[in-house]
C-alpha cells in the first residue's frame, strides 16, 4: 500500500502558484520524499525529491515540514502544460532495494486558463 | 541519448495468447521494474529486478512472468493466466540512489 495520502484533485489558475499537499505521517528517518507527474498516456516524469531540507530545481520547489510528516510541492507559475496527475512517494535510498517506488492514486491537477 | 525504451507502444492480443512486452535501458541501472496502470488508477508493481538473473514478485505478479538475462533488458510476458490483461504497462529503471526513469508505456488490449 502507498504510504502517502493526497487529495484526489485540485484546480489552479494559469500563472498562479500550484501548491500540492502530501501526507506521509509514518515516514521513517531514512525515507526520501519523491514527486512525479504523469501526463495522460505517458510515463511518469520525475520532478524533485528531498529528505528533510527544502529543495528547489528548475521545475518546482519541495517544502517538507520539520516533523517530516507532510510536504508540499510548489509549481511557482503554473501553465496549461502542468495539467497532470501528481504522485508523492516515499522511498528508502541505500544499498537495499527492498523498498520500491510505490504509487498511490495521486492528485489530478487541472490548470485553468 | 540515454534512456529507457518500451516497445511496442500499442499491442493487441487475442484471448488465450501469451504476449511479451519489451523494455530496454542504456542507463547502466541495476534495478528495473514493471508496473500496471488501469484507467484512473495509480501504478501497481508487477515485478522488479535488482540485479541480473534475479527478480522478485510485486503486488500483482499472478499471470505475469519476467526474465533478467542482461542488465539492459527486462521483458514482461503476459500469460493466458492473467484474467484481465487490458491495461497500460510501464517499465522503469533506477540505481540505489537515483530516481526511477520511466519508459513511455505499452498499451495492451485483449480483443
Amino acid at each position: 500500500d502507498a504510504k502517502t495520502t493526497q487529495p484526489p484533485s485540485m484546480d489552479c489558475a494559469e500563472g498562479r502558484a500550484a501548491n500540492l499537499p502530501c501526507n506521509h505521517s509514518t515516514i521513517s528517518g531514512n525515507e526520501y520524499v519523491y514527486w512525479y507527474r504523469q501526463i495522460h498516456s505517458q510515463g511518469p516524469q520525475y520532478i524533485i525529491h528531498g529528505l528533510k531540507n527544502n529543495e528547489t530545481n528548475e521545475m518546482a520547489s519541495l517544502i517538507i515540514t520539520e516533523d517530516r510528516k507532510s510536504s508540499t510541492l510548489i509549481l511557482p507559475h503554473a501553465t496549461l502544460r502542468d495539467t497532470a496527475v501528481y504522485y508523492c512517494i516515499v522511498r528508502v535510498e541505500g544499498d537495499n532495494y527492498g523498498q520500491n517506488f510505490v504509487f498511490g492514486p495521486g492528485t489530478r491537477l487541472s490548470v485553468l486558463p | 541519448d540515454g534512456g529507457i525504451t518500451q516497445s511496442p507502444k500499442y499491442l493487441f492480443r487475442k484471448e488465450g495468447q501469451n504476449v511479451t512486452l519489451s523494455c530496454e535501458q542504456n542507463l547502466n541501472h541495476d534495478a528495473m521494474y514493471w508496473y500496471r496502470q488501469d484507467p484512473g488508477q495509480g501504478l501497481r508493481l508487477i515485478y522488479y529486478s535488482q540485479i541480473v538473473n534475479d527478480f522478485q514478485k510485486g503486488d500483482i505478479a499472478e499471470g505475469y512472468s519476467v526474465s533478467r538475462e542482461k542488465k539492459e533488458s527486462f521483458p514482461l510476458t503476459v500469460t493466458s493466466a492473467q484474467k484481465n490483461p487490458t491495461a497500460f504497462y510501464l517499465c522503469a529503471s533506477s540505481t540505489w540512489n537515483t530516481e526511477a526513469f520511466f519508459g513511455q508505456g505499452t498499451r495492451l488490449t485483449v480483443v
